[in-house]
C-alpha cells in the first residue's frame, strides 16, 4: 500500500505571497493532519480535515486554511508568507482521526523556504 | 503552553549501549502515547505506542516504560546501533474525545540520538 504523499517536496517564496501544498493520504484514510516543524517550536498542530470538514484547528492565524476533497486529498494554503512560515510542513492520515489507537502516518514533507 | 516535555534534547550512546529518553506530560486526558523516529530528509515514522492500562510495552529492542501516576513515560533502546541514530519525539494524544482532540498529536520537542560506532 503506497504511503502518504505530499507534492512539492521543496519550495521557495518570497514574502507577500502565497503557496499551496498538496497532500494524497493512504488509500482508505478519510482523517488528514497537517503540522509545521521548525527547530525552535518543534512539531505543531495546524488542523484536521475529515470527510471534507475542519474538524479540529490548532493556534495559527487565519493565514493558514485548509481544504479536503471528496477522495480525501487535501490541500493547506498560507497567503501573505512571512519569513517565519519557513518550516517543514508534514501532512499525517489515518482512518479515522479520532485519536486513541488510531495511528498517523506521516509523508516526508514540504520544504518550504520564505526569502 | 507546551503539554509535554522531553528530555534531554540530545544523545551520544557508544554502539551496543542503551538509550532513554523521557517524557512528561500535563494533560491528564491523554490516553494514547507513541513514539515517532524521524530520519533526516523524512517524516516522522511511528515507532512503538502505548496506552495508560499497561506499564510497559516492548518490541524487539524497545521499550515504552508508562508511570501514570507520575504523567511520565520514557523509551529505552537497548543495544544501541548506528543505524538508531536519529531524532525521536515523543507525542500524546487523547482518543474517542471529539471536539479539540481530532486527528491532534501533542509533540514533545525532540531528541536528537547519535550512536557511535
Amino acid at each position: 500500500k503506497a504511503g502518504v504523499t505530499q507534492t512539492p517536496r521543496y519550495l521557495i517564496k518570497t514574502r507577500g505571497q502565497q503557496v499551496t501544498l498538496s497532500c494524497s493520504p493512504i488509500s482508505g484514510h478519510r482523517s488528514v493532519s497537517w503540522y509545521q516543524q521548525t527547530p525552535g517550536q518543534g512539531l505543531q498542530f495546524l488542523f484536521e480535515y475529515f470527510s471534507e470538514t475542519q474538524r479540529n484547528k490548532g493556534n495559527f492565524p487565519g493565514r493558514f486554511s485548509g481544504r479536503q476533497f471528496s477522495n480525501s486529498r487535501s490541500e493547506m494554503n498560507v497567503s501573505t508568507l512571512e519569513l517565519g512560515d519557513s518550516a517543514l510542513y508534514l501532512c499525517a492520515s489515518s482512518l479515522s482521526g479520532q485519536g486513541g489507537t488510531d495511528t498517523q502516518y506521516f509523508g516526508p514533507g514540504t520544504r518550504l523556504t520564505v526569502l | 503552553q507546551q503539554q509535554v516535555k522531553q528530555s534531554p534534547q540530545s544523545l551520544i550512546v557508544q554502539k551496543g549501549g542503551i538509550s532513554i529518553i523521557n517524557c512528561a506530560y500535563e494533560n491528564t486526558a491523554f490516553d494514547y502515547f507513541p513514539w515517532y523516529q524521524q530520519f533526516p530528509g523524512k517524516g516522522p515514522a511511528l515507532l512503538i505506542a502505548i496506552r495508560p492500562d499497561v506499564s510497559e510495552k516492548k518490541e524487539g529492542r524497545f521499550t515504552i516504560s508508562f508511570n501514570k501516576s507520575a504523567k511520565q513515560f520514557s523509551l529505552h533502546i537497548m543495544d544501541s546501533q548506528p543505524g538508531d541514530s536519529a531524532t525521536y519525539f515523543c507525542a500524546a494524544s487523547r482518543g474517542n474525545a471529539g471536539g479539540t482532540s481530532y486527528g491532534k498529536l501533542t509533540f514533545g520537542q525532540g531528541t536528537i540520538l547519535t550512536v557511535h560506532p
